[in-house]
Formats: C-alpha cells, structure tokens, sequence
C-alpha cells in the first residue's frame, strides 16, 4: 500500500469555482502534513502546511481527519494562476523521510 | 540569497556513463535531500542527510551515491547510468525538525536527465 494517495484527476473548473482535493495517508504514526503547489516542468513549493485544527490562508483551506487518516485542501474562487499540480505531503513521526503523493492536476479554465 | 541551486539544469548521458549532480543551498540548512520524479509519478527520496558527515538511504538509493562533506553540498554520483535512472533529479534543503515549524523544503529548479 502506498504512503500517500491522491486522486489524479485532472480537475477542470471554471473560474471563480470551489474545488476540493483529498488524500489519504496508510501510517497512523504520521506527525506532520503538508500541500506543495507544482507548476509544469518546475520544482514543488510550499503552498501551507495542515494543522490538527484546519487552517486557512485567503482562499486556500487545509484540514486534516486523523481518524479517517486523510487530509483536504479547498480553493474557493478559483483564479487561472491556480492551474498547477498539488502534492499532498506526509511526515511520519520516526524518521526524517518526506512522502509524496503523486499529486493532482488543476486547470482552471476562463 | 540564492536558495537551493542545482547544475547541470539538463544532460543526456550513454548507457554505463557516470556523472556528478551539484546540490549547493546557502540558507545553512541541516537538512538535506535528494528526488527523482517520473513522470506521472510523485517524488522518491533516493538519499538524504541530516548534517555534514552523516548520509542515510530513502526509497531508492540503488545505483547511486552521495556525500555530505560540507552544510553547503550535497552531490548526487550516479555510477554506470542505466535507462530507468532518466528521471528529473530535485534537491531540498530544510532546517529539519529542531526548529519549529522548520520542516518545509526548499527546492532546487531541478536536472533533467536521459540516459540513452
């Protein structure tokens, strides 16, 4: 079983739409989580990292269910410069490995 | 403050070649990291470290080497190079976990690579 899944999509949304991504992760013991924004042919970037009590930042939400062991990110009024790949990003809490899900592909279209 | 920056951005090498990736960060992170990314696929950890001297393996290491003799590099040696090591190569650098909310990484433009 994977560490990390995630839908592929692709996700194609009409401007100024809400859309929202989930992604499971396999271990229990995992500490810390995050969602990277990759442009095509560039390097990940930081989009926000996801707390236990769900945070927001402008347009962007991040919640994390422990339980359900799965985290969502939610882009409301969705701009064309949304249109990237987003990688959901799982730290367990032993050892320092990152792992990556294989990410989600955005397009907004005018 | 440049970051992370890697060389070379692009190289084509034959079959049983050996090359040098350069991974430099200036941002005196400890931690280290070197990706592949298929296409399609998420990033695989191939090595990573935790501070000058010290190396350990991720997912997949098989067919390559690093070292760590400086905070600032961290070169990826890729011996004898084979068609399943074309793959886009990323290096990330962060504080690590003694710093707060220190784990986001900070990537490198990345080198793509074709073994033929």
């Amino acid at each position: 079983r994977k560490e990390v899944e995630q839908d592929p999509g692709p996700f194609n949304v009409p401007e100024g739409a809400t859309v929202a991504f989930n992604c499971t992760y396999s271990n229990s013991a995992s500490q810390s989580f995050f969602w990277y924004r990759q442009d095509c042919r560039k390097e990940p970037k930081l989009l926000m990292s996801v707390y236990s009590s769900g945070n927001e930042d402008g347009r962007f939400t991040a919640q994390l269910n422990r339980a359900s062991q799965y985290i969502s990110l939610l882009i409301r009024d969705s701009k064309l410069s949304d249109s990237a790949t987003y990688l959901c990003v799982v730290l367990p809490n032993t050892g320092n490995q990152f792992y990556f899900g294989t990410g989600t592909s955005l397009t907004v279209i005018p | 403050n440049a970051g992370v920056t890697q060389t070379p951005k692009f190289r084509i090498l034959k079959i049983g070649q050996s090359m040098t990736l350069q991974c430099t960060q200036d941002m005196n992170h400890n931690y280290m990291y070197w990706y592949r990314q298929d296409p399609g696929m998420g990033l695989k950890l191939i090595y990573y470290s935790v501070g000058a001297g010290i190396t350990d393996k991720g997912e997949v290491p098989n067919g390559y080497n690093v070292s760590r003799s400086t905070t600032e590099d961290f070169p990826l040696r890729l011996e004898l190079a084979a068609p399943s090591q074309t793959s886009v190569y990323f290096c990330a650098s962060s504080y690590g976990a003694t710093r707060g909310s220190s784990y986001e990484q900070y990537f490198g433009p990345g080198t793509r690579l074709t073994v033929t």
